[in-house]
C-alpha cells in the first residue's frame, strides 16, 4: 500500500499570499496518478486536481498542481477567504488500494 | 449535471447489517464505475471500494479493511448504488459518500461527490 504524507498540518496564511502543501508517497506514484481535493467544513469533498497537473472543470486557476514520482506539490497562488478548507492528496497510481493523505488545513488568517 | 444522492445511514448495533444507497442522475448509468468513500468524524478520507460499469461485468473491488463484510452492488433500471454492510464495527462509524469516478479501470480519482449519510455503530 502507498502511504502518501501531507504537510504542514496546518497553514495560516492571509488573503493574496500564496499556499504551497506537500504530498509526499512511500514509493513512487504510477504515471504521476495523483489527485488533490478540497474539503470545506460540513461539506463533501471537491476535486481540485487530476494526474498530478490536470485542473478539473470549473476548478479556479489559482490552484495548480505539480512534482512527479513520489514527491508532489498543491500551490494556491493567492488565498482568498474561501480557501479555508482541509486539502487531500490520493494516489490512484498504485492498485489495489487507493489511498489518500491524511490532510493539509488551511486557515485565512 | 451530475447528481448524487445517498440515503439510509443511521444509527445500528455492533455486529448487525444496513444497506446505504446511492441514487444517481446526470450520468450513463450501467456504463459508469459507482465508488463508495468513508470518514469517520474529525478523520480523513478512506475508499472503501467500487463496482465497474457493464462493459467491466459489473465487478467490484474493496479495501482490506472492508472486504468480506461490505458489498457494493447496482440496479441500472433504477440508477441506485448500494453498499450492503454486514457484521458492522465500531470502526465503521463514518458518513459514507458516494462518488463517481475518472481515469480507468482500477486507476480511478473521484470526480463528483454526494453530500454523505452517516452510519454510526454503537450499541
Amino acid at each position: 500500500e502507498t502511504v502518501l504524507t501531507q504537510s504542514p498540518g496546518t497553514l495560516s496564511l492571509s488573503p493574496g499570499e500564496r499556499a504551497s502543501l506537500s504530498c509526499r508517497a512511500s514509493q513512487n506514484v504510477g504515471n504521476n496518478y495523483l489527485a488533490w481535493y478540497q474539503q470545506i467544513p460540513g461539506q463533501a469533498p471537491r476535486l481540485l486536481i487530476y494526474a498530478a497537473s490536470n485542473r478539473a472543470t470549473g476548478v479556479a486557476d489559482r490552484f495548480s498542481g505539480s512534482g512527479s514520482g513520489a514527491d508532489f506539490t498543491l500551490t494556491i497562488s493567492r488565498l482568498e477567504p474561501e480557501d479555508s478548507a482541509v486539502y487531500y492528496c490520493q494516489q490512484y497510481g498504485n492498485t489495489p488500494t487507493l489511498t489518500f493523505g491524511g490532510g493539509t488545513k488551511v486557515q485565512i488568517k | 449535471e451530475v447528481q448524487l444522492v445517498e440515503s439510509g445511514g443511521g444509527l445500528v448495533q455492533p455486529g448487525r447489517s444496513l444497506r446505504v444507497s446511492c441514487t444517481a442522475s446526470g450520468i450513463t448509468f450501467r456504463y459508469n464505475t459507482m465508488n463508495w468513500v468513508r470518514q469517520a468524524p474529525g478523520k480523513g478520507l478512506e475508499w472503501v471500494g467500487f463496482i465497474r460499469g457493464e462493459a467491466y461485468g459489473d465487478t467490484s473491488e474493496y479495501a482490506a479493511s472492508v472486504e468480506g463484510r461490505f458489498t457494493i452492488s447496482k440496479d441500472d433500471s433504477k440508477t441506485i448504488a448500494y453498499l450492503q454492510m454486514n457484521s458492522l464495527k465500531i470502526e465503521d462509524t463514518a458518513i459514507y459518500y458516494c462518488t463517481t469516478v475518472g481515469g480507468h479501470n482500477w486507476h480511478y480519482y473521484f470526480d463528483s461527490w454526494g453530500q454523505g449519510t452517516l452510519v454510526t455503530v454503537s450499541s
